[in-house]
């Protein structure tokens, strides 16, 4: 079963504007991971966000963690055609065996 | 580049057949996990392997069952597939059973006609 449940579905902008996908969960968590997919390819690590954590950056990222809401944000500003992409949030929890659970994505897309 | 690696890239069978799929981790890396990905889903997790033992189980049935070997690497085999065993199938490892991160592979497709 799908732990996350991502929003938009599909999100269409144009380079230079900034990107936001929403993640919620339903259980409690250790940290929230988010992934990038290109056209059903493999899973490229982006950044992770520890339950302890509420903000995260990483170069054109930030990431928001709100564990009372159950909610995570990914932010990539100043896009470029070259992120378009799938996006996967994923929980992670220790005691399930360390396994990722997955929401179904957010289908990015920048156009040049 | 994660240092894992799948084969094959792409894979055709009949429904009733039998496949194996591989994966080969970076040395050192302990536990791998396998994942299946239907078209226009996130990945759902099949099973995971730590240290040639399976540590736990996701909601698939009996049919698919894994190995893991000594060297880093691990197989999934899928007995009497069905259609909707198409899919990208992901592997995953990582240094240790709780390890936060783990490297994933560029996957398999499987297509089952």
């Amino acid at each position: 079963s799908q732990q996350g449940e991502e929003d938009p579905q599909a999100l269409s902008i144009q380079e230079g504007e900034n990107a936001t996908m929403n993640c919620s969960y339903k259980t409690s968590i250790n940290n929230l991971q988010w992934y990038r997919q290109n056209s059903g390819r493999g899973l490229v690590h982006l950044i992770l966000i520890r339950s302890n954590e509420r903000e995260k950056h990483s170069g054109r990222l930030r990431v928001t963690l709100d564990t009372s809401k159950k909610s995570s944000s990914l932010l990539i500003t100043a896009s470029r055609a070259a992120d378009t992409a799938s996006y996967f949030c994923a929980t992670y929890i220790y005691n399930q065996g360390g396994k990722l659970i997955f929401g179904q994505g957010t289908e990015l897309s920048v156009k040049p | 580049e994660t240092g894992v690696t799948q084969s094959p890239t792409h894979l055709i069978k009949t429904r009733g057949q039998q496949v194996t799929l591989r994966c080969s981790s970076q040395s050192g890396h302990n536990t791998v996990s396998w994942y299946q990905q239907a078209l226009g889903q996130g990945p759902q997790f099949i099973f995971q392997y730590y240290r040639e033992e399976e540590n736990g189980r996701g909601n698939f049935p009996p049919r698919f069952s894994g190995l893991q070997f000594p060297n880093y690497s691990s197989e999934l085999n899928v007995n009497a597939l069905e259609l909707d065993d198409s899919a990208l199938y992901l592997c995953a490892s990582s240094t240790e059973l709780l390890a936060d991160e783990q490297y994933f592979g560029p996957g398999t497709r499987l297509t089952v006609t």
